[in-house]
């Protein structure tokens, strides 16, 4: 079946230091990628999405790259700010995107 | 522009008492809904999904159930509630395709 394993955290890093979470999946098909972004208190944002392999998602200095020969899609960001602590999730669908699939989320701490 | 709303925002509730969430989306025809359930620090678990009026899809067998009403509105509810229905409840919908899913704001319940 259809499963998202990415780090547990939390990770706690200091302002302008490198970011990367892991993120890998287990599918039976060919399935769109996506990492979720979560602020204290509020629902889940998307933050990047990439559907088919090779694919890079990027947006306010993220990126993520399907990689379907390691079957990951692991975020990255070269220089964190404290505002971007929150908790990250990374998902999948299925291809007819009636079902999505979580990991269990990775909580990001910047220190100023 | 579409919007989505859930609430109450936050709940407390005695074990036993019923529950009513509620969601409304704007903007959109015909689109799938999803309700959430996020226990403290932990992932997303799907509870119901539904592709349309009156059909609702089941994922984890338990104390709660949906309805759909109307195109746009998706209800989670319970008859008695147990301690272990407190956590942070997350709405959200999305057509085919693109398929990413946009979230509500979320109804955070405590069950006492």
């Amino acid at each position: 079946g259809n499963s998202v394993t990415q780090m547990e955290g939390p990770v706690t890093l200091s302002e302008e230091a490198f970011l990367t979470i892991n993120c890998t999946y287990t599918a039976t098909g060919y399935p769109s990628l996506f990492w979720y972004v979560q602020y204290p208190g509020e629902g889940l944002q998307l933050l990047l999405k990439a559907t088919k392999a090779d694919d890079k998602g990027s947006n306010k200095g993220f990126e993520a790259t399907y990689r379907k020969e390691t079957t990951s899609f692991h975020l990255e960001k070269g220089s964190v700010q404290v505002s971007d602590s929150a908790v990250y999730f990374c998902a999948l669908s299925e291809y007819n995107f009636n079902k999505f699939y979580f990991g269990s989320g990775t909580k990001l701490n910047v220190k100023p | 522009s579409q919007t989505i709303h859930q609430w109450p925002a936050t709940l407390v509730q005695p074990v036993g008492s019923p529950l009513s969430l509620e969601c409304t989306v704007e903007g959109t025809s015909n689109p799938n809904l999803y309700w959430y359930r996020q226990a403290a620090g932990r992932g997303l678990q799907l509870l119901f999904y539904s592709v349309g009026i009156g059909q609702i899809s089941s994922e984890v067998p338990q104390n709660l159930s949906a309805s759909r009403p109307q195109d746009r509105q998706f209800i989670l509810s319970s008859k008695k509630l147990l301690l272990s229905d407190s956590g942070f409840y997350l709405c959200a919908w999305n057509r085919d395709p693109p398929g990413e899913l946009f979230f509500g704001e979320g109804s955070r319940l405590t069950v006492l």
